[in-house]
């Protein structure tokens, strides 16, 4: 079946403009992650969704920083007033039970968005 | 805080010799445990998972990692390594009850004709 897309491959924007990235989790996958991945480090996480319901954004590195989740499907994390430290590749996952149920845990990712603010 | 510490950034080996590439977190409560590859030019992928049950988990391509709750561990060992194997290897750790997934810097293996 499909696996997680992510939209756009590829964003390069100029520094104080707003941009929207797109997350299509795999069908019926109730939880949705979403990561930053700098030129060298790890996966910072920052934000969860279960259903449509975001239990932690702590993960979120400032209030330019924002995520949706409709339907229990699609979602879009918002970027407003970009910065040049935005610059990095954003990571969706999704997985296919919640946390709640307990039995499967992994995730699945999707090939990322390269975000570039110039 | 939670953190996952991957000891080495880069693992340069010699093709069909022995790999180990370390995994420490830092805390000894109950935890999920993860490695993901990335293959270049490729998405992230799940490698192996220890849940519960036996410590030592088993990948389909010959990796094994073994989980030691008194050191914290949960190092990724491959007998023999082929060229294909070069990658990018997260670990990753999430602590039971919870939903957050820690991931570690990533060890990148070179592998060497």
């Amino acid at each position: 079946g499909a696996g997680v897309s992510q939209s756009p491959s590829n964003k390069v924007t100029e520094k104080g403009k707003d941009v929207e990235l797109r997350c299509d989790p795999i069908s019926g996958h109730t939880a949705l992650y979403w990561y930053r991945q700098s030129l060298g480090q790890g996966l910072e996480f920052l934000i969860y969704f279960q259903g449509n319901s975001a239990p932690d954004k702590s993960g979120l590195p400032s209030d330019r920083f924002s995520a949706e989740r409709t339907g229990g499907s699609v979602s879009t994390l918002t970027i407003q007033r970009t910065q040049q430290e935005d610059s990095a590749v954003y990571l969706c996952a999704s997985s296919p039970r919640s946390w709640l149920a307990g039995s499967s845990y992994e995730q699945y990712f999707g090939p990322g968005t390269r975000l570039t603010v110039t | 805080a939670q953190s996952v510490t991957q000891l080495d950034s880069q693992v340069p080996v010699f093709e069909e010799a022995p790999v180990e590439l370390r995994c420490n977190y830092s805390s000894s409560v109950s935890v999920y445990l993860f490695w993901y590859v990335q293959y270049p030019n490729q998405g992230l992928q799940l490698l192996l998972k220890y849940l519960s049950g036996s410590t030592l988990v088993e990948s389909i391509n010959g990796f094994e990692a073994e989980f030691n709750k008194s050191q914290t561990s949960f190092h990724l060992r491959k007998p023999s390594v082929h060229i294909s194997d070069t990658a990018e290897y997260f670990c990753a750790v999430t602590y039971t009850g919870g939903f957050k997934t820690i991931f570690g810097a990533g060890t990148r293996l070179f592998v060497k004709a």
